[in-house]
Order: structure tokens, then C-alpha cells, then sequence
């Protein structure tokens, strides 16, 4: 089965301006989450969405918003990028209605740096 | 004090010994724990859930859990070159947010 797949592999941008990240989750996972992580860092949540809804919000800056959109896939728009967005993102789905509730796998990632 | 806490490491085990992995966590209504694998640039990997107190197996893996002690660990016995890579203790606090710890970096020694 295809894993998780995220779009773009690899961005770059200027300060102030905006970016666009995409994910796809696996087949017939209804929630969708996404994550932030610096160089040496853990992942830091920011924000997760179950059933095209928000579904808990973490540490995502203002300047960030994210939908799930009817076929499942979500996006991350940044905008007003800042030097420290520089980032790998990832996109994480799981299927929260059975019992492995929670249970997330983690598409590739994209790369953000932001000059 | 983190949420989730995980010794950063590096853990330096010779091949075919036991890595032994520790992570603690401050909610106390946690239900779910997760072990993912991550190698350096790629995406974690989940290895191993866990959601009951108690051990649970997977091949090499071992997942225990005492809630109780707010405490989870990970065994990788037979631990290969392979096995070298950054494992991150993972804690559903709840609804859909799931807290990382740092992650212990393991290095096993051919």
C-alpha cells in the first residue's frame, strides 16, 4: 500500500514570502497530522485534523494555516517565512477509529529552507 | 520539566548486545506509547505501539510499560549496525496531540 505522500520534497524561499505544503495520507486514514522539526530537534506538533475538521492545534505560528480538504489530503500554508521556519515538515497520518488509534505514519517529509 | 523525557544519548552498544532505551512522561492520563525509529534526514518510523502496562514483543523489539511509574521502555536485543539511528519516544496525551521526547541516539558498534 502507498505510504504517505508529501509534496514538495524540497522548497525553497525568500523571506516574507509564502509557501504551500501538501500531504496525502495512506488510503482510509481519516486524520491527518502535521509536524515541525528543527536541526537536532524532535518533532514539534503543530496542528492535526480527523474528518476534515481541527482536531487539536499545537505550536503553529499565527502566520501558518492548514485545511483538510473532501478527498482527505491537507495542506499547510505559511506565509511572511521567516529565516527560522527553515524546517524539515512532516505530514503524519493514522486511522483513528480502530484500536491502533493514534498510531501515525510519517510521509517523507519537506525540506523548507527559507533565505 | 518536558512532557515526554528521553536520555539524548548516544547510547554505544557492541553488535549482537541488548539497547536498552528509557522515556518518561509527566501526563498521567497517557494512554498510548509509541517507539518510532528515525535516521538522520528521513522520517520517523514507527516500530512498536504500546497501550497496556506490561511487555509486548516484535522480533527484536521489546515495548514495556509501567504506568504506574510513568515509565516506557524499548529493548532491541541481537542490536545490528543497522539498528544505529535516533529512537523517539512518542506519548498520545490525549485527543489527536502526541508529544515527542528529544530522542536517545543509538550507536551499535560492528
Amino acid at each position: 500500500a502507498a505510504g504517505v505522500i508529501q509534496s514538495p520534497r524540497h522548497l525553497i524561499k525568500e523571506k516574507r514570502e509564502t509557501a504551500t505544503l501538501k500531504c496525502y495520507p495512506i488510503s482510509r486514514h481519516d486524520t491527518v497530522y502535521w509536524y515541525q522539526q528543527g536541526p537536532g530537534q524532535d518533532p514539534q506538533f503543530l496542528i492535526s485534523f480527523y474528518e476534515k475538521m481541527q482536531s487539536d492545534k499545537g505550536s503553529i505560528p499565527d502566520r501558518f494555516s492548514a485545511q483538510q480538504f473532501s478527498d482527505y489530503h491537507s495542506e499547510l500554508n505559511m506565509s511572511s517565512l521567516e529565516l527560522g521556519d527553515s524546517a524539515l515538515y512532516f505530514c503524519a497520518s493514522s486511522l483513528t477509529r480502530d484500536r491502533g488509534a493514534y498510531e501515525q505514519y510519517f510521509g517523507p517529509g519537506t525540506r523548507l529552507t527559507v533565505t | 520539566q518536558k512532557e515526554v523525557e528521553q536520555n539524548s544519548g548516544p547510547l554505544s552498544v557492541p553488535e549482537g548486545a541488548i539497547a536498552s532505551l528509557n522515556c518518561t512522561y509527566s501526563d498521567r492520563g497517557s494512554q498510548s506509547f509509541f517507539w518510532y525509529r528515525q535516521y538522520s534526514g528521513k522520517s520517523p518510523e514507527l516500530i512498536m505501539s504500546i497501550y497496556s502496562n506490561g511487555d509486548k514483543e516484535d522480533g527484536r523489539f521489546t515495548a514495556q510499560l509501567n504506568k504506574a511509574s510513568q515509565y516506557v521502555s524499548l529493548l532491541i536485543r541481537d542490536s545490528q549496525p543497522s539498528d544505529s539511528a535516533t529512537y523517539l519516544c512518542a506519548v498520545n496525551t490525549g485527543g489527536f496531540k502526541t508529544i515527542f521526547g528529544a530522542g536517545t541516539r543509538l550507536f551499535v558498534k560492528a
